[in-house]
């Protein structure tokens, strides 16, 4: 059984970098790929991007300029790095597995509030 | 990328059956059979219930079923129950190489 776990600041200022990171277990890493979503408090899921095992990535089209994931074969674990953050980007951030082909997430870790705030 | 377009709210009393659509576009629902669907509890992590338009993962109750027609794709909900009340998401796959996720449905059991 797959499982994931985010760790990271609770707490960003604006205009600084939001990092988060997501290790897996029971797993390996070396394979599909891995992914973030947000969700803003009270508001619905929102796709921010992938990673895969290789490094290649895709990120969601409105948040590209700002963004970079990244993964760490040897930890079995990736990363999110959100610059330039602001009040709208206040979340609950997920990581999940995202399955190679029919694309479906499929084991999700518990999500970590992220508030960005002076 | 827009969000698929989902209703904000659908209800319906025990043991019906309720219907929640998810409308796109060529460039993600209507271009791809990678069409899925969860259930997110408050304060939890959202659960997949159907994969590929129809497929149910193990573990995944049978009164869950999914369909897609054109560039809408909907999860039918039968046998309703209390436990069912919930969010729902459904999310395509698109031209972009990206994933987008619907508006979210609250499901109310009356």
């Amino acid at each position: 059984q797959v499982q994931l776990q985010e760790s990271g600041p609770g707490l960003v200022k604006p205009s600084e970098t939001l990092s988060l990171t997501c290790i897996v277990s029971g797993g390996s890493i070396l394979r599909d790929y891995w992914s973030w979503v947000r969700q803003p408090p009270g508001k619905g899921l929102e796709f921010i991007g992938f990673v895969h095992y290789s490094g290649s990535t895709n990120y969601n089209p409105s948040l590209k300029s700002r963004l970079t994931i990244a993964v760490d074969t040897s930890k079995n674990q990736f990363s999110l790095k959100l610059k330039s953050v602001t009040a709208a980007d206040t979340a609950v951030y997920f990581c999940a597995r995202l399955k190679d082909r029919p694309y479906y997430f499929d084991f999700w870790g518990q999500g970590s509030l992220v508030a960005v705030s002076s | 990328q827009s969000a698929l377009t989902q209703p904000a709210s659908v209800s319906g009393s025990p043991g019906q059956s309720i219907t929640i659509s998810c409308t796109g576009t060529s460039s993600d629902i209507g271009g791809y059979e990678y069409v899925s669907w969860y259930q997110q509890h408050p304060g939890k992590a959202p659960k997949l219930l159907i994969y590929e338009v129809t497929k149910r993962p193990s573990g995944v109750s049978t009164r869950f079923s999914g369909s897609k027609s054109g560039n809408a794709a909907s999860l039918t909900i039968s046998g309703l129950q209390a436990d069912d009340e919930s969010d729902y998401y459904c999310t395509s796959y698109t031209s972009r190489s990206t994933l987008v996720f619907g508006g979210g449905t609250k499901v109310t059991v009356l």
